[in-house]
């Protein structure tokens, strides 16, 4: 079945030392999201991928950056993670930017900073 | 902007009867809204949305939703619940270049 896998589904990192949470999909879509979500609160979208074309939001912490290498992979990178950081992690992906067009989501990465 | 509201935190149902949790926005052009469901610890499912059309969207699991343009509304219907439709509901709000503004979440609970 094509899907969107995150791994690792928990991840457990310490204060300000780097993380890496990965994404990949099979659904050949040409758009990859990235959103945080704190506890029982609503996803907000930190950035996104056009094909290699990087958007990031305004508000977005400069502490959060992405790569993506080729159409299946992309990675959130946490250069120096925060208590405040401590959240759900979740990649999705559309064929497409167009308004109205279905976002498919991953499992998501727990991130639990100590 | 564009935003979404619902305005129930919690919905409680018995198994067997109808549900509806509740969605209202705004936006300043077309709505393109959508409706995603999520269990513990899991991603979000989408269920249904609405581009143009028929005010009444079918999708998943038995879930409908009926778009309203006089009232802004977009509520999500079941006509019988189950107790496996436990989960955290969130309506959505396309604001334009497919970036999705959702909103607060309805944690739905269905008792036997």
């Amino acid at each position: 079945d094509a899907m969107v896998i995150q791994n690792p589904r928990y991840q457990v990192t310490q204060f300000g030392k780097p993380v890496t949470l990965s994404c990949s999909q099979t659904l050949n879509h040409n758009v990859m999201y990235w959103y945080q979500q704190k506890s029982s609160q609503a996803p907000k979208l930190l950035f996104h991928y056009y094909d290699k074309d990087f958007n990031n939001e305004a508000d977005t912490p400069d502490n959060f950056q992405s790569r993506r290498p080729n159409t299946s992979f992309c990675f959130l990178d946490i250069r120096s993670p925060g208590l405040g950081d401590a959240a759900m992690y979740l990649c999705a992906t559309s064929w497409t930017r167009s308004v109205g067009e279905t976002q498919y989501f991953g499992p998501g990465t727990r991130l639990l900073v100590l | 902007a564009q935003s979404v509201a619902q305005p129930e935190d919690q919905v409680n149902v018995a198994e067997g009867n109808p549900l509806t949790v509740k969605c209202t926005y705004s936006v300043s052009g077309n709505p393109y809204l959508f409706w995603y469901v999520q269990y513990p610890n899991r991603g979000l499912q989408f269920l249904l949305k609405y581009i143009t059309g028929d005010n009444l969207v079918k999708g998943s699991y038995g879930f409908e939703a009926e778009f309203n343009k006089s009232q802004t509304s977009f509520h999500l219907k079941k006509p019988s619940a189950l107790v496996s439709d436990s989960a955290l509901y969130f309506c959505a709000v396309d604001g334009g270049g497919n970036k999705l503004t959702f909103g607060t979440g309805t944690q739905l609970k269905v008792e036997l």
